[in-house]
């Protein structure tokens, strides 16, 4: 079982309407987490970081948020645009020297008109 | 925002040929990454280097090889590709220190063996 799961799988949405997409984890110890966004065919680019200590972080129309209690983060894209049509990947990193990355599956965002 | 490069970006070849996909990066940074992606799949390590002449496997075992003769570049073989090889080959160098700092990642070489 993958210790970052993130649901849903796929999500199909008009532009223009918000959506949230959520990333549940089990990393220990937990250092922070990451959303990244990857276009088809290119490399992922970070949205946002977000360590222990931080509950919601902003980056233009897309809102993170982190309950490191319940270990769940959730990223909310408002106002859609076509070109938010991506894959959008959550990672977290383990508070250890191996600074290792633990990579979900990502959540394949499809934005019609 | 760190510069990283990947060539080819395509590839196809036939079974048996030996690859070598390029990474480099303008950016000075130390720990540089290999990951290995299925379409649809989450990424998976399959080499790191801390620097200049260090080397480790990643957690996904892979037949190919590494190598860090200077720090802006960090190269990829395969002796003897395979069907099984076919993948997205995603390379990234990390920003800043400790565990905070920004990983960045080059645009990805696709390659595909008939």
């Amino acid at each position: 079982k993958n210790q970052v799961e993130q649901s849903p799988q796929s999500l199909i949405i008009l532009e223009g309407k918000n959506c949230t997409l959520q990333c549940n984890y089990t990393v220990s110890p937990f250092s922070n987490l990451r959303w990244y966004k990857q276009d088809t065919g290119r490399g992922p680019v970070s949205l946002t970081i977000m360590t222990f200590s931080e509950n919601t972080k902003s980056n233009g129309r897309y809102t993170a948020t982190l309950d490191a209690d319940t270990k769940q983060s959730s990223l909310h894209i408002t106002a859609s645009q076509l070109s938010d049509s991506a894959s959008y990947i959550c990672v977290v990193i383990r508070m250890d020297s191996s600074y290792k990355l633990i990579f979900g599956s990502g959540t394949r965002l499809l934005v019609r008109p | 925002e760190a510069d990283i490069y990947q060539t080819p970006r395509y590839l196809v070849i036939g079974t048996g040929k030996k690859i070598t996909l390029e990474c480099s990066q303008t950016m000075g940074h130390d720990k540089m990454y290999w990951y290995q992606q299925d379409p649809g799949m989450e990424l998976h390590l399959i080499h790191y280097s801390y620097g200049v002449n260090s080397t480790e496997k990643g957690d996904l075992s892979s037949e190919s090889t590494v190598s860090r003769i200077r720090t802006e570049h960090f190269p990829l073989t395969l002796e003897s590709a395979r069907p099984s090889h076919t993948s997205q080959y995603l390379c990234a160098s990390w920003a800043g220190t400790g565990n905070t700092g920004e990983l960045f990642f080059g645009e990805g070489s696709r390659l595909t063996v008939l």
